[in-house]
Parts: C-alpha cells; structure tokens; sequence
C-alpha cells in the first residue's frame, strides 16, 4: 500500500521564521506527480507547488518545493501571518491513481 | 476566478445514495478532469473517482461498485452519485479541478454529508 508521511504533525513557529515541512513517501515518487496544498479553516484548498518544485499561479515566491524519489519538502522561506494554515502533500500514480498525506499544521507560536 | 460549489442534502439514512453537485463557475467544464474527494472526521483525504468533461471515469477500486458521477455541460455542473452508504461514507465531500491529470489547481469548499437514520 502506497503511503504519503508528514512530519512534523504540528510546527510552532513565528512571523518572520522559516518553516520546512517534509513529505515521505513509502514508494518512489516520479517528481512530476508531487504536489503540495495549503488550506486554511473553511476554506477550499489552494493548489501551492506541483511537479516537486514548480510554484503554482499567483504563489509568492517565499514557498519553494524540492525533493526526488521518496523525500519532498515544501519550504516558506520567511513566514507571513497568512501562511499559517494546514499544509498537505499529494501523489499521482498507479491505483488509485491519488494518494494525500495527512497533513502538517502550521501554527503560530 | 474559477470557483466551485458543492451542493446536496447534509444528512443520507443508511443504505441510500449520497447525491452531491458541484457548480462551476467562472469557466467552463470542458477539457478538464473533475475529482470528487472526501476527508472523514479525523483522518485524511481520500480521492473518490475522477471523469473527464467528454465523460470517461476513473473509480477509486474501495469505492467502484457504489460511484456513478456525471458531467452536465448545459449547467456547468458535475455530480456524484455513491450507493449504499453507511456511517464509514460520512465525510466533507470535496470536488476538484484538474487541467492535467497529476493535480488539482482549483478546490470547492467542500460539504458535510452525515451518513445517520
């Protein structure tokens, strides 16, 4: 069974600090099918880097995506009070063809 | 802005079908792959089936026997149907875009759907 990892489960940080959130996979993950989300309470969740590394539309250029093979990371590199929020990880791959990490949330210390 | 609405009855008996629609608005269902995810309470997400806006489908294999989903292009619409449902299918049930098939660029807010008599 294919399955995404997210550490840490909860990060305490403050405005201004870096965070670096990490997404293990148990198989080896294509760098194309490695997305990563944010999502904020009652919101829709917002499509943030996709393909590992490449930010999606409108996404300031303090996230970055890296990674290969079975460790990703999302990184921000200085936080915003707006970035804190729940963040998740996602695979496109065999069957079925979608697999979500459970997700790190990001929050204020 | 592209935004999508899902819509239906919050509360299903056991054994029925689960009936949601989600309303596209501020583009079109065309050439786009449209999810439809859930997250239970407490657990994480879960890609329930995908169709593609000339119709062909992708089930997730736990769920095949029980999903049917639609694409309505006169409304802008697509719907999701899952049989049988018993308290495990309560869960906010989430639709999504796709302009490709390795991700989901725009998200609905997503609706609770308690599974309950």
């Amino acid at each position: 069974e294919f399955v995404l990892t997210q550490s840490p489960g909860t990060l305490s940080l403050s405005p201004g600090e870096r965070a670096t959130l990490s997404c293990r996979a148990s198989q080896s993950v294509s760098n194309s099918y490695l997305a990563w989300y944010q999502q904020k309470p009652g919101q829709a969740p917002r499509l943030l880097i996709y393909g590992a590394s490449s930010r999606a539309t409108g996404i300031p250029d303090r996230f970055s995506g890296s990674g290969s093979g079975t460790d990703f990371t999302l990184t921000i590199s200085r936080l915003e009070p707006e970035d804190f929020a729940v963040y998740f990880c996602q695979q496109y791959g065999s069957s079925p063809p979608y697999i979500f990490g459970q997700g790190t949330k990001l929050e204020i210390k | 802005q592209v935004q999508l609405q899902e819509s239906g009855p919050g509360l299903v008996k056991p054994s029925e079908t689960l009936s949601l629609t989600c309303s596209v608005s501020g583009g079109s269902v065309s050439n786009y792959y449209w999810s439809w995810i859930r997250r239970p309470a407490g657990k994480g997400l879960e890609w329930i089936g995908r169709i593609y806006s000339s119709g062909n489908t992708n089930y997730n294999p736990s769920l095949k026997s029980r999903v049917t989903m639609s694409v309505d292009m006169s409304k802008n619409q697509i719907s999701l149907k899952l049989r049988s449902v018993t308290a495990a299918d309560t869960a906010v049930y989430y639709c999504a875009r796709g302009e490709d098939i390795r991700k989901f660029d725009y998200w609905g807010q997503g609706t609770l759907v308690t599974v309950s008599s």
